[in-house]
């Protein structure tokens, strides 16, 4: 079946340092893929997207690009903050038919002063 | 622009009971999808409905149940409540049902459901 696979948390990291979560998503089909993050208390809010292979997403500083080659769609930052510290989810979900987005367990990121 | 909006937000119920939670998609959106979220790990999918009918339907037992309204709002049910159903209960608006190119899904805050 369709599954995504994230690194797993939690990733600690200082303020203005590099980051980079994995995620890779079985190949069935032809996925979008997505990035959510859920901050404390809160519900998932979309982050970025992509739709198709090679395309990059990318918002609030974070990019991610859609690999079908590795079947990866790793999201990175250059410089992260304190702001940033959330739990951050690495999402597929099938073309046609009806909708269902497939979830990894998430990664929580807490970054420090 | 309202976004995705679900009642109540949090809520306490006790074994056995039942819990119905609602929502209201974004304007203009037509499908409506329920996921469910236990502590630590991703949302799991419970339900799509797009104009009234079910889509979609996950791996949950049929004390699960869900309609939507004419007007595209929506309502999840559940039936003799187990404390496993303890989670945060997400719902999604999108304006298309399938996962086509662009077909953004929206979530809303959540109901967080405590079962004791």
């Amino acid at each position: 079946g369709n599954s995504v696979t994230q690194m797993e948390g939690p990733v600690t990291l200082s303020e203005e340092a590099f980051l980079t979560i994995n995620c890779t998503y079985t190949a069935t089909g032809y996925p979008s893929l997505f990035w959510y993050v859920q901050y404390p208390g809160e519900g998932l809010q979309l982050l970025l997207k992509a739709t198709k292979a090679d395309d990059k997403g990318s918002n609030k500083g974070f990019e991610a690009t859609y690999r079908k080659e590795t079947t990866s769609f790793h999201l990175e930052k250059g410089s992260v903050q304190v702001s940033d510290s959330a739990v951050y989810f690495c999402a597929r979900m099938n073309s046609g038919g009806y909708q269902k987005v497939t979830f990894g367990t998430g990664t929580k990121l807490q970054v420090i002063p | 622009d309202a976004g995705v909006t679900q009642s109540p937000t949090h809520l306490i119920k006790t074994r056995g009971q039942h819990v119905t939670l609602r929502c209201s998609p974004i304007s203009g959106h037509k499908s409506v999808s329920w996921y469910q979220q236990v502590l630590g790990q991703g949302p799991q999918f419970i339900f799509q409905y797009y104009e009234k009918e079910e889509r979609g339907r996950g791996n949950f037992p049929d004390r699960f149940s869900a309609r939507q309204f004419p007007n595209y709002s929506s309502e999840l049910n559940v039936n003799a409540l187990l404390l496993g159903d303890s989670a945060l209960y997400l719902c999604a608006s999108s304006w298309s049902t399938g996962g086509d190119d662009g077909n953004t899904i929206y979530f809303g805050e959540g109901s967080w459901l405590t079962v004791v």
